[in-house]
């Protein structure tokens, strides 16, 4: 069955770095793209881009551009998305999902804490 | 960017009642637009993509129509298990954009 397994929760401060990762399994991983949500405590859902497992091209949501960067590993059939220079509204669980147009399976979701 | 407003932002009704939500774009998508469930502290659920196509495992009481700027999601014969958070997406186009949500509630 197609599972998406995300990393565990981090806590991290002001400016500084975090990558989660997504392991796939249950299907051909470099036949889907790879599509990353985040959702704030008590908000709704924010597309934050896409990439594709078969070539590596990415679409990134503008207001991240310069600070987000989404990778995979076909190897281990694993996602990364990797954001930088945290801000407190970073502060938010993130979501991977299968898919370059509708998305089908998600991950379980890793709640990134940013504070000083 | 696709601006998806979903109305109402909140609904309450009572089991076995038949709900509708309604999703607009701000520019027509055709039919590329997806619904989701999700349940606190949980993670989104597919339930319907273009517009109408059931995803596998969602039982059919759940519907959507709608093509072009104007979409609906129906639930029929509401159950306890249905209370949640609906969300549509758009994915005509990037950024993918979602609707800011219909939470459901008990009456």
């Amino acid at each position: 069955q197609v599972q998406l397994v995300q990393s565990g929760a981090e806590v991290k401060k002001p400016g500084a770095s975090v990558k989660v990762s997504c392991k796939a399994s249950g299907y051909i991983f470099t036949s889907y793209g790879i599509s990353w949500v985040r959702q704030a405590p008590g908000q709704g859902l924010e597309w934050m881009g896409w990439i594709s497992a078969d070539n590596g091209n990415t679409n990134y949501a503008q207001k991240l551009q310069g600070r987000v960067m989404m990778t995979t590993d076909t190897s281990t059939s694993t996602a990364y998305m990797e954001l930088r220079s945290l801000r407190s509204d970073d502060t938010a669980v993130y979501y991977c999902a299968r898919g370059t147009y509708s998305n089908d399976y998600w991950g379980q979701g890793t709640l990134v804490t940013v504070s000083s | 960017d696709i601006q998806m407003t979903q109305s109402p932002s909140s609904l309450s009704a009572s089991v076995g009642d038949r709900v509708t939500i309604t999703c607009r774009a701000s520019q027509g998508i055709s039919n590329h637009l997806a619904w989701f469930q999700q349940k606190p502290g949980k993670a989104p659920k597919s339930l319907i993509y273009a517009a109408s196509s059931l995803q596998s495992g969602v039982p059919s009481k759940f519907s959507g129509s709608g093509s072009g700027t104007d979409f609906t999601l129906t639930i029929s014969s509401l159950q306890p298990e249905d209370f949640a958070t609906y969300y549509c997406q758009q994915y005509n186009s990037y950024p993918r954009t979602f609707g800011q949500g219909t939470k459901l509630e008990i009456k």
